[in-house]
């Protein structure tokens, strides 16, 4: 029962342009969506979080966009740079009882000079 | 800055063999959380503690895991005995407060490989 999903496991983006990462979920009780991203051999780090009471949040070059309808969200990073290639990881959980956060499978984002 | 420590950063064993992994939280967390990554997957949540107390194991294979936080800082967890199936990364994490639901900070892992 996978309830966050990340269906492109690999994007391959040229430096400068814009990255679109793309997450889907499943349960209509998430309300705090948070985005991770993992360099080899390193624990995930905090890069942006969303409140359902929202629909966009930006920091910098990062922007998360939330639709509650399609429950889908995306991270969009522009311009991308070399140091941006890690993998990226969302995550969702219902603040209501306090639930657990659930991680995608992410999604591995490479940038190519 | 603060960070969560983890050791060791890899560890190989045999299968059937013990294996333990040390977690120190950032000074002052009251929530910490082992999630186990098998490559190519997201982190899944194995134990959280609430200071000392666990909240959520629901994942956590109790009849080879364990874990404990015995003074509600740092913390253990151990796999005996380790299977082939349990390679992969352990990484802990802590939060400041007392929901599942914050945002969590990692360690660097521990990077098991079962032979």
């Amino acid at each position: 029962d996978q309830q966050v999903k990340q269906n492109s496991p690999s994007l391959s983006v040229q430096e400068g342009r814009i990255s679109i990462l793309n997450c889907d979920y499943t349960n209509s009780m998430f309300d705090y969506f948070l985005w991770y991203k993992k360099y080899p051999a390193e624990g995930p780090t905090f890069l942006i979080s969303i409140s359902s009471i929202k629909d966009k949040n930006e920091d910098g070059r990062f922007t998360v966009f939330l639709n509650k309808s399609a429950k889908h969200l995306s991270l969009h990073i522009v311009p991308s740079q070399p140091g941006d290639s890690a993998v990226y990881f969302c995550a969702a959980s219902a603040r209501q009882g306090a639930q657990k956060l659930v991680f995608g499978q992410g999604t591995r984002l490479t940038i190519n000079p | 800055e603060a960070e969560v420590a983890q050791s060791p950063r890899y560890k190989i064993t045999e299968k059937s063999q013990a294996v333990a992994f040390w977690c120190d939280p950032i000074s002052g967390h009251a929530t910490l959380y082992w999630y186990r990554q098998i490559l190519g997957q997201g982190p899944e949540l194995l134990v959280q503690f609430q200071d000392e107390s666990v909240v959520d194991d629901s994942q956590l294979p109790k009849d080879r895991f364990s874990a404990e936080r015995l003074k509600g800082v740092d913390s253990t967890l151990k796999i005996q005995p380790a299977e082939l199936g349990d390679s992969a990364m352990y990484l802990c994490a802590s939060s400041l407060g007392r929901t599942a639901n914050e945002k969590l900070f990692f360690g660097s892992g521990t990077q098991l490989s079962v032979l």
